[in-house]
């Protein structure tokens, strides 16, 4: 199957700043990459579709101007979580689409203190 | 009405049995079907996908897919302790990129 590398895996920063979480597609092109988030036994929701070379579509509910996306190339999307706060501590999961099938990054552990 | 539904669980059954996960969704044009399997803290990993309807089978594991009433299942046969995870039900379809839409899961222990 396909490769999709996430990074960091785990990040704890202070309430404030902000954090930038990259992925990438290691041996394919991905012109879609998607932006879950997961809190503690709950499932993946949907945050965002992140479009090469285009404006990121998102989920309603889901705030924009503080979840930042960046898909600046064909294999790499970054989310950037500014002001980050405790409510913002989950699991970010990212994911790129070869065909039909959806390959998943490691996943980032985000605490916010 | 949820996208994708499962029964969250935990389903309990005993090592060898068979464990039965089922899945309903709500968009009819849904193409693409998938289970995924996620241990607690872990990204989810792809166990099976299926296109058509009927059944569709890799080792253990067989996928059946009923478009006409919109479901899909996974039975996990001769199940193993390390079995025990949270199956995720994903549907995808042809629209938004191929955006794939979760399921709520549904913990599956399976007794030693």
């Amino acid at each position: 199957g396909a490769v999709v590398s996430q990074h960091p895996s785990r990040v704890i920063c202070k309430s404030g700043t902000s954090v930038k979480i990259e992925c990438r597609s290691l041996d394919f092109q991905a012109t879609t990459m998607f932006w879950y988030r997961q809190f503690p036994k709950q499932s993946l929701m949907l945050m965002a579709t992140s479009n090469e070379g285009s404006k990121a579509t998102y989920e309603q509910g889901v705030e924009k101007d503080k979840f930042l996306i960046n898909h600046a190339s064909l294999t790499l999307s970054t989310l950037t979580v500014t002001s980050a706060h405790p409510e913002d501590s989950s699991f970010y999961i990212c994911s790129a689409t070869k065909g039909t099938e959806a390959f998943f990054g490691q996943g980032t552990r985000l605490t916010v203190v | 009405q949820k996208e994708v539904e499962q029964n969250s669980g935990p389903l309990s059954v005993p090592e060898g049995a068979i464990a039965s996960l089922n899945c309903t969704y709500s968009d009819r044009g849904s193409q693409s079907f998938f289970w995924y399997r996620q241990y607690s803290g872990k990204s989810p990993e792809l166990i099976m996908f299926i296109y058509s309807n009927g059944d569709k089978e890799d080792g253990r594991f067989t996928a059946q897919l009923n478009k006409a009433s919109q479901y899909v299942s996974l039975l996990i046969r001769d199940s193993q302790p390390s079995d025990s995870a949270t199956y995720l039900c994903a549907v995808s379809g042809n629209t938004g990129g191929f955006k794939t839409i979760f399921g709520a899961g549904t913990r599956l222990f399976v007794k030693a």
